[in-house]
């Protein structure tokens, strides 16, 4: 059963710091990785989609790597602002039928960065 | 391109009552899948729709169902409300190829169901 843990729960860090948040997953056997934002009350960003065959992703200020057979997943946010204040979500697609249209998440880390 | 859109927003029921909730997915998407959040238990799936069938369920009891219709959107109903089903309630769409790396999941606004 695929299990997907997310440290930190929470983390506050000042403006224009750079930080890393960890993913990490039991089952090597997936699809693909994303990463998503919750904004309080919101639904979900989509922030990256790394496929398994994929090391890493880029977006901006945002970089997540993926390593499949350890079942890790880091994000990197460079020169955070105010405005990343967010809860962080992974997750991931798993190999096999039982698993289809299904997303197994993280329970999340609560960034908040202070002016 | 409009994103994925989940009707009502927001919620108020009273136990035992039913309730259902609307999503309608990005144009040309085939699967829909939802997802309930709590504080506690976090995100966790409840089933996935894709051309009209249920492909997938996840642990749920009997009295949350849902359906697909031919354009795709979808609905999901819950009977007899109790106090735990309060919840944000999330859909997420994609094109439904699962089983191919590029699939990306886009979620919508939610609708926060109270249950008093």
């Amino acid at each position: 059963k695929q299990e997907v843990t997310q440290i930190p729960a929470a983390l506050s860090v000042p403006e224009g710091e750079n930080l890393v948040l960890n993913c990490s997953f039991t089952d090597s056997a997936i699809y693909n990785l994303q990463w998503f934002r919750q904004d309080p009350g919101k639904g979900l960003t989509s922030l990256l989609l790394i496929q398994s065959s994929q090391r890493e992703q880029t977006s901006g200020r945002l970089n997540a790597s993926l390593d499949k057979s350890s079942g890790r997943s880091t994000l990197y946010i460079a020169a955070s602002q105010p405005g990343d204040s967010a809860t962080y979500l992974c997750a991931v697609t798993t190999v096999g039928s039982s698993n289809t249209g299904k997303l197994i998440f993280g329970q999340g880390t609560t960034l908040q960065v202070k002016p | 391109k409009a994103g994925v859109t989940q009707t009502p927003r927001y919620l108020i029921k009273t136990r035992g009552q039913q309730v259902t909730l609307s999503c309608s997915p990005i144009s040309g998407h085939r699967s829909v899948s939802w997802y309930q959040q709590t504080p506690g238990q976090g995100l966790q799936f409840l089933f996935e729709y894709f051309s009209e069938t249920q492909r997938n369920k996840g642990n749920f009891p009997g009295r949350f169902s849902g359906r697909q219709f031919s354009n795709s959107r979808s609905e999901m109903n819950v009977s007899t409300l109790e106090l735990g089903d309060s919840a944000l309630y999330l859909c997420a769409s994609s094109l439904g190829g699962w089983g191919n790396e590029n699939t990306e999941a886009f979620f919508g606004q939610g609708t926060r169901l109270t249950v008093v």
